[in-house]
């Protein structure tokens, strides 16, 4: 039961264009979710988060949206540039009460390439 | 300032052996994770460490044993490694539990 989904397993995108990358998620007592970026033979970085009380937040060309009511958030890069060639995870915790210590449920992971 | 540390970077089974991933971060946060990452699968929970002196189950935690010897380092054990357990795996660490930081990953095989 994959409770979080990244249903493009790759985008094209050419540079100085936007990059819209989208997650959906099932489980309903997700209330923060987070961006990863990972290059080959690298551990992920974190890249960017919001809170279930926000439905948008802004991080210099990075902006992660959160639709609630859709279950859907989406990432948008712009403008995109070569370097951000890499895969991007989606990834959501649940923390009823504060328990949650940091629990990930990621997504299956979208292949991103930009062109120069 | 190292961050998370993993040893080794590779490392190849044969089916049945043992081996013990080491994992070390040095940003004196609280808690610890494995994971592990199998193509098309996204990373998956193996265990974690909320705490020192504390561990508990992830998502995959079958196969595998952890050990949180102080607030620096955690291991993931495979007391009989299996070729289902063939992945890349994750080590990670968090103070504020959601914004972890990775380290490098282990390429496992097991043949």
């Amino acid at each position: 039961d994959q409770q979080v989904k990244q249903n493009s397993p790759s985008l094209s995108v050419q540079e100085g264009r936007i990059s819209i990358l989208n997650c959906d998620y099932t489980n309903s007592m997700f209330d923060y979710f987070l961006w990863y970026k990972k290059y080959p033979a690298e551990g992920p970085t974190f890249l960017i988060s919001i809170s279930s009380i926000k439905d948008k937040n802004e991080d210099g060309r990075f902006t992660v949206f959160l639709n609630k009511s859709a279950k859907h958030l989406s990432l948008h890069i712009v403008p995109s540039q070569p370097g951000d060639s890499a895969v991007y995870f989606c990834a959501a915790s649940a923390n009823p009460g504060g328990t949650s210590y940091g629990k990930l449920t990621f997504g299956q992971g979208t292949i991103l390439t930009v062109h120069p | 300032n190292a961050g998370v540390t993993q040893t080794p970077k590779f490392q190849v089974l044969k089916t049945g052996q043992s081996m013990t991933l080491q994992c070390a971060q040095d940003m004196n946060h609280n808690s610890m994770y494995w994971y592990r990452q199998d193509p098309g699968m996204g990373l998956r929970l193996i265990y974690y460490s909320a705490s020192e002196g504390t561990t508990d189950k992830g998502e995959v935690p079958n196969g595998y044993n952890v050990s949180r010897l102080n607030k620096r380092e955690f291991s993931l054990r495979l007391e009989s490694a299996a070729p289902s357990q063939t992945s890349v795996y994750f080590c990670a660490s968090s103070e504020r539990g959601n914004e972890q930081f990775f380290g490098p990953g282990t390429r496992l095989t097991v043949l």
